[in-house]
């Protein structure tokens, strides 16, 4: 079993609907969570952390429930740039470094 | 920016070949992750380096290694290159090593093993 799984999509959406994706990692011990968004052929990067109280940027939700070990990103009021994979990972802040654990992505793309 | 800075960009060797990949942090930043990510997958920690020690490794084989220097360069090394290594190699910087800091990636190496 892989330790943050992912839908891999893709997911194909027209402008302005909300979209929602969900990840789920095997680690209890994990620490900190975070949603990356990865364009083709260029690096992640961070679109937000996720925290149990659930945090949102905009028109983007995160939330995180421990209990269940499992973290949803939802997209509202999707843009054409929007279309990208989005990573769901996960840090478990061990003793063994700050590592951080990536799903496989759930690619996203937004059509007009 | 993240100001994270990698190269090459993009680099072609053969098997059994030895490569060697480099990163420059962010100013400050006392901590360098290494990934590789192959085609259709998420990242996969290699290894991770804090003040010129090695304090964390993934499921790699010794072959890949690393260094870290003071200004805040670093390098990923791999020998006996085989196809499988083909990817894309990033690094990350945080300025600390505890788990709430945030990675910033470079660009990322693509290699090409033939």
């Amino acid at each position: 079993r892989k330790e943050v799984e992912q839908d891999p999509g893709p997911f194909n959406v027209p402008e302005g609907a909300t979209v929602a994706f969900n990840c789920t990692y095997s680690n209890s011990a994990s620490q900190s969570f975070f949603w990356y968004r990865q364009d083709c052929r260029k690096e992640p990067k961070l679109l937000m952390s996720v925290y149990s109280s659930g945090n949102e940027d905009g028109r983007f939700t995160a939330q995180l429930n421990r209990a269940s070990q499992y973290i949803s990103l939802l997209i509202r009021d999707s843009k054409l740039s929007d279309s990208a994979t989005y990573l769901c990972v996960v840090n478990i802040g061990s003793n063994a470094g700050n590592m951080l654990t990536f799903g496989g992505g759930t690619r996203l793309m937004v059509k007009p | 920016e993240t100001g994270v800075t990698q190269s090459p960009t993009h680099l072609i060797k053969t098997r059994g070949q030895q490569v060697t990949l480099r990163c420059s942090s962010q100013s400050g930043h006392n901590t360098v992750s290494w990934y590789q990510q192959a085609l259709g997958q998420g990242p996969q920690f290699i290894f991770q380096y804090y003040r010129e020690e090695e304090n964390g490794r993934g499921n790699f084989p010794p072959r890949f290694s690393g260094l870290q220097f003071p200004n805040y360069s670093s390098e990923l090394n791999v020998n006996a290159l085989e196809l499988d290594d083909s990817a894309l190699y990033l690094c990350a910087s945080s300025p600390g090593q505890t788990y709430q800091e945030t990675q910033y990636f470079g660009p990322g190496t693509r290699l090409l093993v033939l």
